[in-house]
Parts: structure tokens; sequence; C-alpha cells
């Protein structure tokens, strides 16, 4: 069946600019992460969505982060007022229980010029 | 706060070689799992180690975990090329309502020459 899809592949703007990252969670999966990857960081958990719990938001950096998850399904990150250091990779994974794996997208490589 | 650790972090090796890598981690969990990366792919699922003493094993990778220790083990018998990529352990630091809140480890780089 169809896997985790994120969009865009690849984005790239410039400092200053609001970004939105969106992912697609493998079908009838009821949590969802965001993390993000970076050479100098490894991966970093930034917030968890699990059913229609609160959000668990305690990675996210600063207060220009911010995610959504609408309907239980289709998340977005957004990322405001860009800075150079957010420049990484953000995956998104989705897993169904918590004795399972999560499933990671192919993540959106952002580059903030 | 939940800390984890991979050695080494790059690792070459030839083909037909055994080897391990480490991952300590630095609170309670019973719950580890490990990933393997390949260059500008995503992470993929490699195995799941829910209870102490728990060994899971496919083709030439064995994974172990042994709660009391906080330490789980990748092992890898008689190298291939094909195993070359970034394998990263992740611990569940227990996420509210049943959700999972990994911690990786740094990733250890793999490299197996023909």
């Amino acid at each position: 069946g169809a896997g985790v899809s994120q969009s865009p592949s690849n984005k790239v703007t410039e400092k200053g600019k609001d970004v939105e990252l969106r992912c697609d969670p493998i079908s009838g999966h009821t949590a969802l992460y965001w993390y993000r990857q970076s050479l100098g960081q490894g991966l970093e958990f930034l917030i968890y969505f699990q059913g229609n719990s609160a959000p668990d938001k305690s990675g996210l950096p600063s207060d220009r982060f911010s995610a959504e998850r609408t309907g239980g399904s289709v998340s977005t990150l957004t990322i405001q007022r860009t800075q150079q250091e957010d420049s990484a990779v953000y995956l998104c994974a989705s897993s169904y229980k918590r004795d399972q794996p999560q499933h990671f997208g192919d993540g959106t490589r952002l580059s903030i010029l | 706060e939940l800390k984890v650790e991979q050695n080494p972090l790059f690792l070459s090796m030839q083909e037909g070689k055994n080897y391990t890598i480490y991952c300590n981690y630095s609170t309670t969990s019973d719950r580890l799992y490990w990933y393997r990366q390949d260059p500008g792919k995503s992470l993929e699922s490699l195995f799941v180690l829910l209870s102490n003493g728990a060994v899971k094993q496919e083709g030439r990778l064995m994974a172990s975990l042994d709660t009391k220790a906080r330490l789980s083990t990748l092992h890898i018998t008689a190298a291939v090329h094909d195993l070359s990529a970034t394998y990263f352990c992740a611990v569940d630091g227990e996420g509210l309502q049943g959700a999972q809140k990994l911690v990786f480890g740094q990733g250890t780089r793999l490299t197996i020459n023909p």
C-alpha cells in the first residue's frame, strides 16, 4: 500500500520567508511524528500527534515552528521567518500501534538562502 | 533526559568479516528500534525489540536488547557490500497516549569494502 508521503521533496527559500511542509501518513495510522535531520544535530524529534490527544510539542526548537494535523490525517509543519539554521531534512513518520515501528516518508530537504 | 549513544560512529570493514554496533541509553526503557538509512534516502525499519533479552535476526543482521544494562547490539555476520548504510538505534522515551517518543543515536556509518 501507499507509504508516508511528504511534499515538497525540496524547498529553497530566502531567509525570513515562511514555509509549509506537508505530510500524508499511512491510512489508519493514529500517530504522526515530525523529525529534523541535520549534519550537526543528527535526528531530532520535533512534535507528535496521537489520535485526538493534544500534540506533544516539546521538541519544537522555537516559537517560529508550529504544526497541525487536520482530521486525524494530513499534517502541516510551518516554519515562520525562516533562518539559515533551519536548513535540514524534515522527516515525517507514522505508526499504528505503540509496539510497531514508525514508517518514514522520504523527507523534505529545506534550504534557506 | 534520555540520551542514546552509538559506537562506533564510523565503521569500515571488509566483506566476509563480523562486527558489532553498540547502542547505550541512559534511562529505563524496554522498547528499542533499529533503522537503516541509505544515502539520500529515508529511514527503513529493521528491528523492533520490546523486552529484556529480545533477539531478532534477519539475514546477516541480528539485534539484541539488554534492558538491565541499557544496551542493544546490532551484529553483522559475514558482511556483504549491500549492507553499507547508516544504522540508527532509537529508544522509546514513552510519549503520551501510547505514542512513541523516539530518541535516536547519532548513527553508525558502515562501509563494507569488497
